[in-house]
């Protein structure tokens, strides 16, 4: 069984159309975060989100934490070419000056031209 | 500033031999961690150093893989002997201490056949 949920796994859209992606788990979370990957390369944090009902605005992209911290979404205005990749979430195991992420599946988006 | 790298990029080998993989942190980056994304899965944590101790290897699979880091700075890890089932993109990523911001390399994709 999976922590964090994520949907679609696939999306497939045209450039300057809008979507959302969703994180969903049953458990609390203290903060959950969003990270881009992209062919050949690491995943890279685009945000953390910390209090239930936070929403955060990255350019054209909108994150929000659920109420009761179990959820998130990243909703994405006008897609373009260039947001084509894999869209993570993860959360923190986080003890001793560290701590290990755990990363839902992805959804892995295209945008087309 | 340069980012955490990891060599070889790409890794094709026969099942029952030998693999190391190596990974340079950020420099100053006392935070270590090994992950894995095997075929349709999600990236799973495998261990995390601090400096050259080991703080977690909860999630290494077996005894047949061996993480190092010698002096606190790079690190290696070892599969020996390699099954099929070891075939996946081995990621690394670095942190300075206390920070919730993890830096990723770009993997390595390791084939076993």
């Amino acid at each position: 069984t999976q922590l964090l949920e994520q949907s679609p796994q696939f999306l497939s859209i045209q450039e300057g159309e809008n979507l959302t992606v969703y994180c969903n788990s049953s458990s609390v979370f203290s903060s959950l975060q969003w990270y881009r990957q992209e062919p050949g390369e690491g995943p890279v944090l685009l945000v953390t989100v910390v209090t239930g009902g936070e929403v955060k605005k990255l350019k054209r992209l909108t994150f929000q934490f659920g109420d009761a911290r179990k959820d998130s979404s990243l909703h994405i205005t006008a897609a373009q070419p260039g947001d084509t990749g894999l869209y993570l979430c993860a959360v923190w195991g986080f003890y001793n000056q560290g701590g290990k992420l755990i990363f839902g599946q992805g959804t892995e988006l295209s945008v087309k031209p | 500033e340069a980012g955490v790298t990891q060599f070889p990029s790409h890794s094709v080998i026969e099942k029952g031999q030998t693999v190391t993989l190596r990974c340079d942190p950020i420099s100053g980056h006392d935070n270590l961690y090994w992950y894995r994304r095997v075929m349709g899965k999600e990236i799973k944590f495998l261990l995390h150093f601090v400096k050259e101790s080991k703080q977690d290897e909860s999630g290494m699979p077996n005894n047949r893989f061996l993480a190092e880091r010698t002096g606190g700075t790079y690190s290696t890890l070892k599969v020996q002997p390699a099954e099929l089932e070891d075939s996946g993109v081995y990621f690394c990523a670095s942190s300075t201490l206390g920070s919730y911001e993890q830096y990723f390399g770009p993997g390595t994709r390791l084939t076993v056949t």
